[in-house]
């Protein structure tokens, strides 16, 4: 199994610019999860999603944030217009169950200068 | 309010001793699931052990074992011998539904662990 993959691993972008992340699930888990990690907050939940539909989103910060999953292989985050205070890791993860461990993929570091 | 508390910050030993790193969690649900992840300097994610709130055996794998106590609401993690590869950061994470029909994986804010030789 090839696993979560999440692109790009890296990111620079200046602030105003249209950022968008890319996460790929493995295959046959019902649920997508994106995450985001800052020294100061920690690990904290965005959003997550169960077969294509976004469950919750109560932890995406604002309004400048979006994502969609437009089939069960592919989904997107999408930060616009990008601020230096989006600066994080963004971790997408998928599981075959609610409760089920969480497969994370390798993060993207996204720097927004 | 924090629902996952991890106290220790960071934690240095030498290799070889056995080292704890606490969680002590906060929920109301009597159906809940916590976990241990473990995030090496490379910085990915990696799963170690689920919990659901009706086993309270301890289990050991290998090196690890978990201390699961209900009754003081803490989900302890030991490594027996420790290594240097075991120097990570540990998060300790909850489980549980939101009243809204929604769900939540709450995570710590992690333990550091250095491992020295």
């Amino acid at each position: 199994d090839a696993g979560v993959i999440q692109s790009p691993r890296h990111e620079v972008t200046e602030m105003g610019q249209e950022v968008t992340l890319r996460c790929k699930p493995i295959s046959g888990h019902d649920y997508l999860f994106w995450y985001r990690q800052t020294m100061m907050r920690g690990l904290e939940l965005l959003i997550y999603f169960n077969n294509n539909v976004p469950i919750d989103d109560s932890g995406m910060p604002e309004d400048r944030f979006s994502a969609k999953m437009p089939n069960a292989s592919f989904s997107t985050l999408k930060i616009q217009p990008s601020e230096p205070r989006d600066s994080a890791v963004y971790f997408c993860a998928s599981s075959l169950f609610r409760e089920s461990p969480l497969h994370f993929g390798n993060g993207t570091r996204l720097t927004v200068t | 309010a924090q629902k996952v508390t991890q106290a220790q910050t960071e934690i240095s030993v030498v290799e070889k001793e056995d080292v704890t790193l606490d969680c002590v969690y906060e929920t109301r649900d009597t159906t809940y699931y916590l976990f241990w992840y473990k995030q090496p300097p490379s910085g990915e994610l990696v799963f170690l052990i689920r919990r659901n709130s009706f086993d309270e055996q301890n289990e050991i794998s290998g090196r690890y074992s978990w201390n699961f106590q209900k009754s003081t609401s803490s989900f302890n993690f030991t490594i027996t011998a420790s290594q240097v590869v075991d120097s990570a950061v540990y998060f300790c994470a909850l489980s549980e539904a939101r009243s809204n029909s929604g769900y939540a994986l709450n995570f710590g804010k992690g333990t550091s662990l250095l491992v020295t030789p």
